[in-house]
């Protein structure tokens, strides 16, 4: 069975300071994983993709992913924060019939 | 290319009452899926069509909801009567196939349902 763990529900950074939203997850096989942004009010946007390429995933605006297969864990990252990155982040992990399965979100806040 | 459109965006209803929403997937998108989403809570999959089939309704709780995909198109959830724990964001989402893992989900903006 497929699961996802956010492990922290809310995040809270300074802008021009480094972002680390944790993602741990469960597959019985080689799953591929995303990275989405909610905006509040707007739909959901992909950040980035894993699926079985480079360990490591850019995306937009920044975002980067490590796949760590030893951790199971997909990390998001971005160097810099923005005040514009403050939004809602879902890990997904996805399973053989293309269904997604959502983590619990990790709220980020940037401070100015 | 045009995203994942839904109408409405907005619903206020009271419960018992019956509500309709409306998803036209990206074009040539095979698959659509229909997710709940309760404030503070990730997506929940409701239901999953691959064109007009459907692959997967095992969350769907089927004595008030329901979905269509007449002609594997856009796509029509329905709920009735409704009750005031299905208040929360409907998204509707596409993506080309479910033959591989590696598809994007393609989401659109949701219906926001408030039921008093």
């Amino acid at each position: 069975a497929q699961s996802v763990t956010q492990l922290d529900s809310h995040v809270s950074v300074s802008e021009g300071t480094p972002v680390l939203l944790r993602c741990n997850y469960s597959s019985s096989y080689s799953p591929s994983l995303f990275w989405y942004v909610q905006h509040p009010n707007k739909g959901l946007q992909l950040l980035l993709k894993y699926t079985s390429a480079a360990t490591l995933v850019k995306g937009i605006n920044g975002f980067e992913a490590e796949f760590k297969k030893s951790e199971t864990s997909f990390h998001l990252t971005k160097p810099s924060a923005h005040m514009s990155d403050a939004a809602e982040y879902f890990c997904v992990v996805s399973d053989r019939g293309n269904q997604f399965y959502f983590g619990t979100g990790t709220s980020l806040t940037v401070i100015p | 290319e045009a995203g994942v459109a839904q109408s409405p965006r907005y619903k206020i209803i009271e419960k018992r009452q019956s509500v309709a929403f409306w998803c036209n997937p990206i074009s040539g998108h095979a698959t659509l899926y229909w997710y709940q989403q309760i404030l503070g809570q990730g997506p929940k999959l409701l239901i999953q069509f691959q064109n007009n089939g459907v692959v997967d309704d095992s969350q769907l709780p089927k004595d008030r909801f329901s979905a269509e995909r007449l002609k594997g198109v856009d796509s029509t959830l329905k709920i009735q009567p409704a009750k005031l724990e299905d208040s929360a964001v409907y998204l509707c989402a596409s993506s080309r196939s479910r033959e591989t893992t590696q598809e994007t989900q393609y989401f659109g903006p949701g219906t926001r349902l408030l039921v008093l």
